[in-house]
């Protein structure tokens, strides 16, 4: 079992590019959670999918942010354009089983810097 | 309002000395929770969560934590710390009517030679 795996696991970018991050959860789960570290703001639930489905994007910050998961097997976060505010490292999770209550295998997190 | 506590963003015990990191939550209806453990550079592990069941919950590594209702409280212990025990420790929280896993501040926890 491969774990989740998240790419890349380093991005440094510009203020105004487009960032993309990318999960894949482990295979067989069926719900995905986007999730931001940030020093500040500690963890932060960004979003979640259930059966490819966002159920609940309310801690999507802006409309800078998107999210999309085409298929049970990939996901990706976007930021378009991107700020230095944005600077976090972000953690895919998946679980079987829908909500949270199930266990949450977290990816080992893409760290973002935005100069 | 709905929330989870964790006493002390910092912690350091001597090698072999009990660990005690705090949580505590703020809610009318017992929640699940849960505490996850994170390495350095790494995502985060569930270490052992609490679902309604035993009050005292066995986890991974050695550590365990006891739901008290009265207390509202769920602290995670070790009776003797490793080294490689060194890391952040993150309580976290499903709230009653909610799908949400809400964290905690974390607490770093050093183990001093």
């Amino acid at each position: 079992d491969a774990g989740v795996i998240q790419s890349p696991r380093h991005e440094v970018t510009e203020m105004g590019q487009e960032v993309t991050l990318r999960c894949k959860p482990i295979s067989g789960h069926n719900s995905l959670f986007w999730y931001r570290q940030t020093m500040m703001r500690g963890l932060e639930l960004l979003i979640y999918f259930n059966n490819n489905v966002p159920i609940d994007d309310s801690g999507m910050p802006e409309d800078r942010f998107s999210a999309k998961m085409p298929n049970a097997s990939f996901s990706t976060l976007k930021i378009q354009p991107s700020e230095p505010r944005d600077s976090a490292v972000y953690f895919c999770a998946s679980t079987l089983g829908k909500g949270a209550a199930s266990e949450q295998y977290f990816g080992p997190g893409t760290r973002l810097t935005v100069t | 309002a709905q929330s989870v506590t964790q006493l002390g963003s910092h912690v350091s015990v001597s090698e072999g000395a009990l660990v005690l990191l705090r949580c505590n939550y703020s809610s009318s209806v017992p929640p699940y929770l849960f505490w996850y453990v994170q390495y350095p550079n790494q995502g985060l592990q569930l270490l052992l969560k609490y679902t309604s069941a035993a009050t005292l919950v066995k986890g991974i590594n050695g550590f365990e934590a006891e739901f008290k209702k009265s207390e509202t409280s769920f602290h995670l212990t070790k009776p003797s710390a490793h080294m490689s025990d060194a890391a952040e420790y993150f309580c976290a929280v499903i709230f009653f009517g909610n799908e949400k896993l809400t964290f905690g501040t974390g607490t770093r926890l050093t183990i001093i030679p």
